[in-house]
């Protein structure tokens, strides 16, 4: 197991409703990733966080909004919910920015349903 | 990126076989590519990655191939077993930061004893 933990494991909201998703980065960890994936497709990028400030942003709308606290965890935040927000929600934590893959863990997601 | 809804494209290997997973990629100028493996209710784990600097990678058990005339991406496992059934993705690096990642559609291995 990574020691990438990410909170709640379920989720169920309504549309329009607001939500806040929660990541715990890896000890040594200064870089967040937040991935959205659909059910039977690839994770796609939503943004990225080092050292507290947004270091790149995928194409997702405003309404996806993140913040990164001094301790490196992070969080996700989608106001507005459509459908087809429900997603799995994963996050990625690494040593920084400009590390290998090898160096980045995910955590086990968090499943967003919206009805 | 593409998109197959529902249904994973589906490779079913006899244990003990070698499996050999493709992928496309998009990007020429993507740099750094990078296999992940996603069983059930986990996050994807790295596998295995290879540089555009380079067209072949191994490690334990898996191979990656790159192939930058054609764009194309392959992985194979070497005497598969029951332990790799899970859903495989490649994936390319975005922009000029690792860890921004665009990934593929995935390829679901389904391994029969």
């Amino acid at each position: 197991e990574t020691g990438v933990t990410q909170s709640p494991t379920h989720l169920i909201k309504t549309r329009g409703q607001q939500v806040t998703l929660r990541c715990s980065s890896q000890s040594g960890h200064n870089t967040v990733s937040w991935y959205q994936q659909a059910l039977g497709q690839g994770p796609q990028f939503i943004f990225q966080y080092y050292r507290e400030e947004e270091n790149g942003r995928g194409n997702f709308p405003p309404r996806f909004s993140g913040l990164q606290f001094p301790n490196y965890s992070s969080e996700l935040n989608v106001n507005a919910l459509l459908l087809g927000d429900s997603a799995l929600y994963l996050c990625a934590s690494s040593p920084g920015p400009g590390k290998s893959s090898d160096e980045q863990f995910f955590g086990p997601g968090t499943r967003l349903t919206v009805l | 990126g593409e998109s197959v809804g529902l249904h994973l494209p589906t490779l079913s290997v006899q244990e003990g076989d070698n499996s050999i997973i493709n992928c496309a990629y998009s990007n020429s100028a993507s740099d750094y590519f990078i296999w992940y493996k996603q069983e059930s209710g986990k996050g994807p784990q790295f596998i295995i990655d290879i540089r555009s600097n380079m067209d072949k990678r191994q490690g334990q058990r898996v191979t990656v191939l790159l192939n930058k005339t054609v764009k194309h991406l392959s992985l194979q496992i070497a005497a598969t077993q029951p332990g790799d059934s899970a859903v495989y993705f490649c994936a390319e690096n975005l922009g000029d930061s690792w860890g921004k990642l665009q990934f593929g559609a995935g390829t679901q291995v389904v391994v029969t004893p």
